[in-house]
Formats: C-alpha cells, structure tokens, sequence
C-alpha cells in the first residue's frame, strides 16, 4: 500500500518569510513524486515534479523540493513568500497504478 | 489541445435523484481518475481506470459508478444522490507509466444535494 502524509494542516506566515511544507510517503518501489497547488477557486497545477536524477526540483514561480530518499521525504521549499502564494498545497505520489495525494497543506500568507 | 474538461460547472441535485459528471481528455491518457474534496478533507479519489473497459474503486466509491468505453471519456454516475455527497468533484488524467507522469486536472463540477 502507498501512502502520502504531509505534516502541516494550515500555516500562516508574513510576506517575505520563508517557507518549508514536510511530505513523506510510504512506498516500495520507484515513485514519481509532485507538488500540486490549488488556488483559491482553481483546480489543482502542477507546481514540480521529480522522477529521476537531481533529487532537488525546481518548479515554477521560485518554489523548488528536494527528494531525500533514505528518509521517505519531498519537502517543498520556498526562500520568501509573496501573498499571492496563499493556496493549498498537495504533496502526491504515481506510480505505474494509482495516484495518491496528501491530505493538503493550506497556506495563508498575510501581507 | 483542449486538456480535461469537465460538465457540467454547477449542479444542484434532490435528494434521490441521479446524474452523470462527464469528464474528457483529449491527450491520449491510458489513466483517468475521479476525486472529490470536501474541506479540511483533501483529494479523496472515488474511482479510476488504467484503460479502456478497466476500472477500479478508490478509497470512497460507494454511491458512485462509473464506466470507461474510450480512452477519452470517464463519466461519473450517481445514482440516487444523497446530501453527503455535497462536494466539489474533480477529474484527472495522466500517462500511466513513464517519467514525471504528473496529473492533468479538469475545472471540477460543484455539487450540490438538498
């Protein structure tokens, strides 16, 4: 069975903080792993993947991840937070069954 | 390409009454996938298909059916809504296998049962 747990229900932090989500999954065999974020409103986007390689990710608007292996984590990273990053973020894992997603993390960024 | 669309936007149900979610895509994916999300509550996935004619029952299939005759369309039925399935429903597709098979998502239907 696979599994994604993701630490943090709800974090509130100021503008220009910096930002750290905890993701850890539960799976045997080779993962492709992803950040999704969700909007206000919006349907879920991809915000980085990793499947192979370099284990630390970049993705789109300044957020990267870094896939530490020996310890089942997918931390998602981001050096200051801009209030438009308020959304929910889902941690997730594929393979070649099915999808499993983390519970979501809502981040609130106050301005 | 128009990714996965999804209808209808909106919908309010009667307690008791059925309805299919269509859900479309138009990338060629083996694997599609239907969720619905409920607040405080993240994704949880109602049912998949890994290919046409191929379905399986996620962690909350129950009051769900859904079938999967093309590789393009993934229809969700309801047969006799109830209020707890009040929910925002999303559908996704994605390659089955290979690299960085990330999901593609559609807009969701929001559903309301009364």
């Amino acid at each position: 069975a696979q599994s994604v747990s993701q630490h943090n229900h709800h974090v509130i932090l100021s503008e220009a903080a910096s930002l750290e989500l905890g993701c850890n999954y539960s799976y045997g065999g080779t993962v492709n792993l992803f950040w999704y974020v969700q909007y206000p409103g919006q349907h879920l986007q991809l915000l980085l993947k990793y499947f192979s390689g370099d284990p630390l990710v970049k993705g789109i608007k300044g957020f990267e991840a870094e896939f530490i292996k020996s310890k089942f984590s997918f931390n998602l990273r981001k050096p200051s937070v801009q209030w438009s990053d308020t959304a929910e973020y889902f941690c997730a894992l594929s393979n070649a069954g099915k999808s499993t997603f983390g519970d979501g993390t809502t981040l609130t960024v106050k301005p | 390409n128009a990714g996965v669309t999804q209808t209808p936007k909106f919908q309010v149900l009667k307690t008791g009454q059925s309805m299919t979610l269509q859900c479309a895509q138009d990338m060629n994916h083996e694997y599609m996938s239907w969720y619905r999300q409920d607040p405080g509550m993240g994704l949880r996935l109602i049912h998949y298909s890994v290919g046409a004619g191929i379905t399986d029952q996620g962690e909350v299939p129950n009051g769900y059916n859904v079938s999967r005759s093309t590789t393009e369309d993934f229809p969700l039925r309801l047969l006799s809504a109830a209020p707890s399935q009040t929910s925002v429903y999303f559908c996704a597709s994605r390659r089955l296998a290979g690299e960085g098979n990330e999901q593609f998502f559609g807009p969701g239907t929001r559903l309301t049962v009364l």
